[in-house]
């Protein structure tokens, strides 16, 4: 069964950092790109981040270019979420997810909270 | 405000028939054909249920199918079941620099 695990969350101060992780199993993880998308309370669905296969591409949402970075560690079929400089507008839960460009997400991992807030 | 514009509500009775609109511009739902619908219940992770306009992934029945015209995309399902009842996301490739685009999502109730 292809499953993705998140965790990492919590509750940080405007300014702070966190590093959230995404464990993958039941597929090849090397193979794919993956990618983060987050919900903020009550709102959609917001894509945040893409990185390819082998880590040699990647690609922000604006609001968080310069703060967030993405990255994996296929030996141990991980993604990573760096996130710096947090605002409340980060707020949100954050999903990893397979992506297939430029046409699916697909699972979805059951999203980790994130809270920014003093 | 969401790059893709979805009707905030839609309902329907069981048995019947809906149609949720995505509407975008020529730079991304009507310049390509990567367009993707994903269900969500309440508390949970959201779920692909077409992708490129008009696929549907294994396990996904039939009731659900896509199409599009010009700058806007449908998901329609039809034979409506309680368990349709859902939060609806359409999404998108975009030549922007945003690359990936979603709808504010659609509160699908069945009656």
């Amino acid at each position: 069964e292809v499953q993705l695990v998140e965790s990492g969350g919590g509750l940080v101060q405007p300014g702070g950092s966190l590093r959230l992780s995404c464990a993958a199993s039941g597929f090849t993880f090397s193979s794919y790109w993956m990618s983060w998308v987050r919900q903020a309370p009550g709102k959609g669905l917001e894509w945040v981040a893409n990185i390819k296969q082998d880590g040699s591409e990647k690609y922000y949402v604006d609001s968080v270019k310069g703060r967030f970075t993405i990255s994996r560690d296929n030996a141990k079929n991980s993604l990573y979420l760096q996130m710096n400089s947090l605002r409340a507008e980060d707020t949100a839960v954050y999903y990893c997810a397979r992506y297939l460009p430029w046409s699916w997400f697909d699972p979805w991992g059951q999203g980790t909270l994130v809270t920014v807030s003093s | 405000q969401s790059a893709l514009t979805q009707p905030a509500s839609v309902s329907g009775s069981p048995g019947q028939s809906i149609t949720i609109s995505c509407t975008g511009t020529s730079s991304d739902v009507g310049g390509y054909n990567y367009v993707s619908w994903y269900q969500q219940h309440p508390g949970k992770a959201p779920k692909l249920m077409i992708y490129e306009v008009s696929n549907r992934p294994s396990g996904v029945p039939d009731r659900f199918s896509g199409s599009k015209s010009g700058n806007t995309a449908s998901l329609t399902i039809s034979g409506l079941q309680a368990e349709d009842e859902a939060d609806y996301y359409c999404s998108s490739y975009t030549s922007s620099s945003t690359l990936v685009v979603f709808g504010g999502g659609t509160k699908l109730t069945v009656l």
